[in-house]
């Protein structure tokens, strides 16, 4: 099953603006993880927070984390057409040994 | 290798025969995990490895499914008797650590049941 749910399901904006999913989660967690999918291809790890952490940069991605609200953000700024693909957040409950938790994502599309 | 590799990319099974998939993590890490993705859906986990040993299994949705990694680097996913419902891609991950750090997947197999 799957624990988290990201918001909205797809979203299509213009290159050069910013675009932000959402993504929100059941249980406790030690970390929260944002993965890209490209059509067809394997998912690419984008940025780890920690569930003692508020807010993480790493280029053009800022992930903020709200544990009482059990919610996460993902802001892509200055999007580029290459940015399109689909968005999934993943949770890890802490147990080492039982996988990522994953969103259904969300499905971004950067038009030129 | 330079990535996680798996075979074969694209799988054509007719329901009831046996498939095999195969996954060579990065050289050198520990973690391992297999997950299931359906269309339109995101990953959802099926097994993992830390090195040869089978830490978690509770994933597999029936007994139909096995995996192995008996030297603790290639691992493969058997599906026995595929049922049409098995169709979806399957994704290997691996990582330089125990648990759930950055996880490097490969690009999936396609298996479709018809």
């Amino acid at each position: 099953s799957q624990q988290g749910e990201e918001d909205p399901q797809a979203l299509s904006i213009q290159e050069g603006e910013n675009a932000t999913m959402n993504c929100s989660y059941k249980t406790s967690i030690n970390n929260l993880q944002w993965y890209r999918q490209n059509s067809g291809r394997g998912l690419v790890h984008l940025i780890l927070i920690r569930s003692n952490e508020r807010e993480k940069h790493s280029g053009r991605l800022r992930v903020t984390l709200d544990t009482s609200k059990k919610s996460s953000s993902l802001l892509i700024t200055a999007s580029r057409a290459a940015d399109t693909a689909s968005y999934f957040c993943a949770t890890d409950a802490g147990g080492g040994a039982d996988g990522l938790t994953f969103g259904k994502g969300t499905h971004l599309i950067i038009q030129p | 290798g330079a990535g996680v590799s798996q075979s074969p990319r694209y799988k054509v099974a007719k329901r009831g025969q046996d498939v095999a998939l195969r996954c060579d993590p990065i050289s050198g890490h520990v973690s391992l995990f297999w997950y299931q993705q359906a269309l339109g859906q995101g990953p959802e986990f099926l097994t993992y490895f830390q090195n040869e040993a089978q830490l978690d299994k509770s994933g597999l949705p029936s007994d139909r499914f096995f995996a192995e990694r008996p030297e603790g680097s290639v691992s493969t996913l058997k599906i026995q008797r595929t049922q049409q419902e098995d169709s979806a891609v399957y994704l290997c991950a691996s990582s330089l650590v125990w648990g759930n750090t950055e996880a490097f997947f490969g690009q999936g197999t396609r298996l479709t049941v018809v």
